[in-house]
């Protein structure tokens, strides 16, 4: 089975300082690479995913990711932070085994 | 708004007793899933359903029962509860099951359980 690793259990940053979520993932097919964030008390909601193409996705609230296949990594990018975004990231990883797998999840602080 | 109802938000009860929790899929979803997030083990899924039928199972207990009805909604049972199932239930749609590692789910807003 596949596996995911956000190995930042916390992070803080100052407002529009730019931002990198880590996510590192095991899977031994193609992988089906997901980032959620969930906000306090709400449920998760999809940022980006890749599938298969470009190796850099846009995702909502500008938010990107980039796949490296040869590093196993999927991190998370915004060039510029806003106190908004202030909330839990979950990287998540499916393939076709009927499975997917979330990170522990990373807390990102939005400092003034 | 991911289009995803769960009811109730929140659920009080004592140990031993039952509950159920009720979600309600995105418009055209046939797939339903069921996660538990706690702080010990974060997000976990239980179970999927899609059109009626159970389709996969993942870290749910035997005292832990869901299914699908035909109107497409979803009800998660938990029975004989205990301290430890106290958590944030979380149900997920999407619109197929076939490969649903590979499908986007939309979360619903979520159901706390406190154990007392």
């Amino acid at each position: 089975a596949q596996s995911v690793t956000q190995p930042d259990i916390h992070i803080t940053v100052s407002e529009g300082a730019s931002l990198e979520l880590r996510c590192n993932y095991s899977y031994g097919a193609t992988p089906y690479l997901f980032w959620y964030v969930q906000s306090p008390g709400q449920g998760l909601q999809l940022l980006l995913k890749y599938f298969s193409g470009d190796t850099l996705v846009q995702g909502i609230k500008g938010f990107e990711a980039e796949f490296k296949r040869s590093q196993s990594s999927f991190n998370l990018r915004k060039p510029s932070v806003h106190w908004s975004d202030a909330a839990e990231y979950f990287c998540a990883v499916g393939g076709n085994n009927n499975d997917m797998r979330f990170g522990a999840g990373t807390r990102l602080t939005v400092k003034p | 708004d991911s289009g995803v109802t769960q009811t109730p938000k929140h659920l009080i009860t004592a140990t031993g007793q039952r509950v159920t929790l009720r979600c309600s899929p995105r418009s055209g979803d046939l797939s339903v899933y069921w996660y538990q997030q706690s702080l010990d083990q974060g997000l976990q899924f239980l179970i999927q359903y899609y059109n009626g039928e159970e389709r996969a199972k993942g870290n749910i207990l035997e005292r832990f029962s869901a299914q699908q009805f035909p109107d497409l909604h979803s009800e998660l049972n938990l029975s004989s509860l205990e301290l430890g199932d106290s958590a944030l239930y979380f149900c997920a749609s999407s619109v197929q099951a076939a490969s649903w590692g590979t499908d986007t789910q939309y979360f619903g807003p979520g159901t706390r359980l406190t154990v007392l």
